[in-house]
């Protein structure tokens, strides 16, 4: 079993719909919860940070952290066809420092 | 600011030989990690520098290491090259102090393709 996994996908949205993307893991001790976005071609550019558990807002973008059932969302508001890219999510802790383990990739289409 | 830089962008080499990759972070980021990225197996781990020293290793075979040098800046070496390891190589830094360590900006990687 991966120690974080993420419906590769693809999945494809009308332009304007909400966008849940999760991600599940195994191991507690993750306490940074990361996602990123790649288009095709292009290194991973970061989106959202968060700590520990809770909701974070950044413009259309919320992160949410559920320790207790170890579960991680992104949601995109009013997706636009220039969100259609490869959304990763990862994580860190206290995992023996300063390794990063990275979901998938979920594969996000957004038709115009 | 400038962003990571990471050279070359492509490099085609052939089984056996070996390769050297280059990575320039963000001023003032004094950690770098190194990633392998293929469509089967997604963004795996390679290693951690900070000031030099690597903190943490992922599990890949000895054919692969790197250093950083006073810098920051670092490099990746794999040698006796196998076909398996056509991959994207990405190179990620961040300030690198606890949590600040999980803000990594990546660079464009370099495609290698191994023939």
């Amino acid at each position: 079993q991966k120690e974080v996994e993420q419906d590769p996908g693809p999945l494809s949205v009308p332009e304007g719909a909400i966008v849940s993307l999760n991600c599940t893991y195994s191991n507690s001790a993750f306490q940074y919860f990361m996602w990123y976005r790649q288009y095709s071609r292009k290194g991973p550019e970061l989106l959202m940070y968060t700590y520990s558990s809770g909701n974070k807002e950044d413009g259309r973008f919320t992160a949410q952290v559920d320790k207790s059932s170890k579960y991680i969302s992104l949601f995109i508001r009013d997706s636009q066809p220039s969100d259609s890219a490869t959304y990763l999510c990862a994580m860190s802790g206290n995992t023996g420092g300063f390794k990063t383990i990275f979901g998938a990739g979920t594969r996000l289409f957004v038709k115009a | 600011k400038a962003g990571v830089t990471q050279t070359p962008r492509y490099l085609i080499k052939t089984r056996g030989q070996q390769v050297t990759l280059s990575c320039s972070p963000i001023s003032g980021h004094r950690s770098v990690s190194w990633y392998q990225q293929t469509p089967g197996q997604g963004l795996q781990f390679l290693f951690e520098y900070f000031s030099e020293t690597q903190r943490n290793k992922g599990n890949f075979p000895g054919r692969f290491s790197g250093r950083q040098f006073s810098n920051s800046r670092s490099e990746m070496n794999v040698s006796t090259l196998e076909l398996g390891d056509s991959a994207l190589y990405l190179c990620a830094s961040s300030g690198g102090l606890a949590g600040g360590y999980n803000e990594q900006f990546f660079g464009p990687g370099t495609r290698l393709t191994v023939l």
